[in-house]
Parts: structure tokens; sequence; C-alpha cells
């Protein structure tokens, strides 16, 4: 089981720049988390999925965000246009459906907007 | 109120120390509770799930007390590998899983 892969691992760009990051959970499960983790602020739940569809997006801090999950192996977080207050750790996790609700997380993609 | 508050620490214990830490949620109907860890610059990894009747996993035991709405962490016998941050997590109603920001360990040799 290769785990949840996350990418990319590290990105720097400049602000106004789109921002796409990626994940690809684990086979089988059938939810799909973005978190956001920064000093201040700690894990914040950016947006969560069931079955491939968006449950409670409340935590997206502004229309500048966007994610998307065309199936079931795959998810992207987009950011449009990045700012520097953007930067964080960028965590996904998924979910199975064994009721346990144990997550397993990729190793995050870390975002400096310059 | 936040939904679920850590005492950030750091907390600096000798190793061979018992070391205990508490988190407090706000909704009473949150449904199931764990204590996950973070190493420096890694992802957080499930520690341990948080029962009513309370569990024990070798030196950790983890309580959970619904009436006052808070969730335990005590580690025996503390190793220098126990050095981490602690996260605090609850799962409410409508299926939300929210992290506390950690509580910070050092064992310190």
């Amino acid at each position: 089981d290769a785990g949840v892969i996350q990418s990319p691992r590290h990105e720097v760009t400049e602000m106004g720049q789109e921002v796409t990051l990626r994940c690809k959970p684990i086979s089988g499960h059938n939810s799909l988390f973005w978190y956001r983790q920064t000093m201040m602020r700690g894990l914040e739940l950016l947006i969560y999925f069931n079955n491939n569809v968006p449950i409670d997006d409340s935590g997206m801090p502004e229309d500048r965000f966007s994610a998307k999950m065309p199936n079931a192996s795959f998810s992207t977080l987009k950011i449009q246009p990045s700012e520097p207050r953007d930067s964080a750790v960028y965590f996904c996790a998924s979910r199975g459906t064994s009721g346990a609700n144990v997550l397993t997380f990729g190793a995050g993609s870390r975002l400096t907007v310059l | 109120r936040k939904e679920v508050e850590q005492d950030p620490g750091p907390f600096n214990v000798p190793e061979g120390a018992t070391v205990a830490f508490n988190c407090t949620y706000s909704n009473s109907a949150s449904q199931s509770f764990f204590w996950y860890r973070q190493d420096c610059r890694k992802e957080p990894k499930l520690l341990m799930s948080v029962y009513s009747s309370g569990n024990e996993d070798g030196r950790f035991t983890a309580q959970l007390n619904r009436a006052s709405q808070y969730i335990s962490l005590l580690i025996r016998d503390s190793k220098l590998s126990d050095s981490a941050t602690y996260l605090c997590v609850v799962t409410s109603p409508g299926d939300k899983i929210i992290f506390g920001k950690g509580t910070r360990l050092h064992i310190l040799p």
C-alpha cells in the first residue's frame, strides 16, 4: 500500500501565480480531506469529500481556493491567485469505510508564496 | 470558544517521568475521539483512539470524560522518542474531523 500520495512536496511561487496541489488517496478509501497547517492556526480543515462529492467546504478561506475530486483516486486543491498568507503546509488525508473514522495523511505539500 | 482546545506547551519532561495532557471540546454531540502524534516536519499519524471506558496501549493511556467534555493522554516511563507534538482530534456531527493545535512534548535526557 503506497499510502496517500501528494505532489508537489515543495513549491515556491510568486504572489499572483496559480498553485495546484494534488492528492491520490489510498485505494478503496471513500473520504478525502484537505487540511492546511501553520504555526499560528494549527491544522485547519479546508474541505472534505465523501464518494467524490464535496460535503463541507466551509473551511475554504475564500474564493481564491477551489477543490475538486473528479474520481475516487484523485483530488486537486487550487489557489488562484496565490498570496503570501497562503504559505503553509497543505495535507491531504483519506479515510476508509470501516467506520473507525481514522485518517491517513499524505506527507504534505509545503507551499511558499513570495 | 474554539471547537478543540489544547495547552500548546511545551512540556519539558525528564526521561522516565510520567506526563499527562488534556484536551477540551465544545460540541457535546461529538462522536469519536483520537490522539495523533506529529513529528517535526512530518504528517500527523494516529496514536490511539479514545473510548468512553478508557483504553491503554503499552505506556499510553487515553480517557474520555463526556460530562466535562475533555479527553486526556497519559504517557508513563517517557522515552526520548516520545518527543513530538500530540494532537487531539474530535469528530463532530456532520462528520467533520477537527484537530486541536497540538501540545508539544520534549523529553529531556
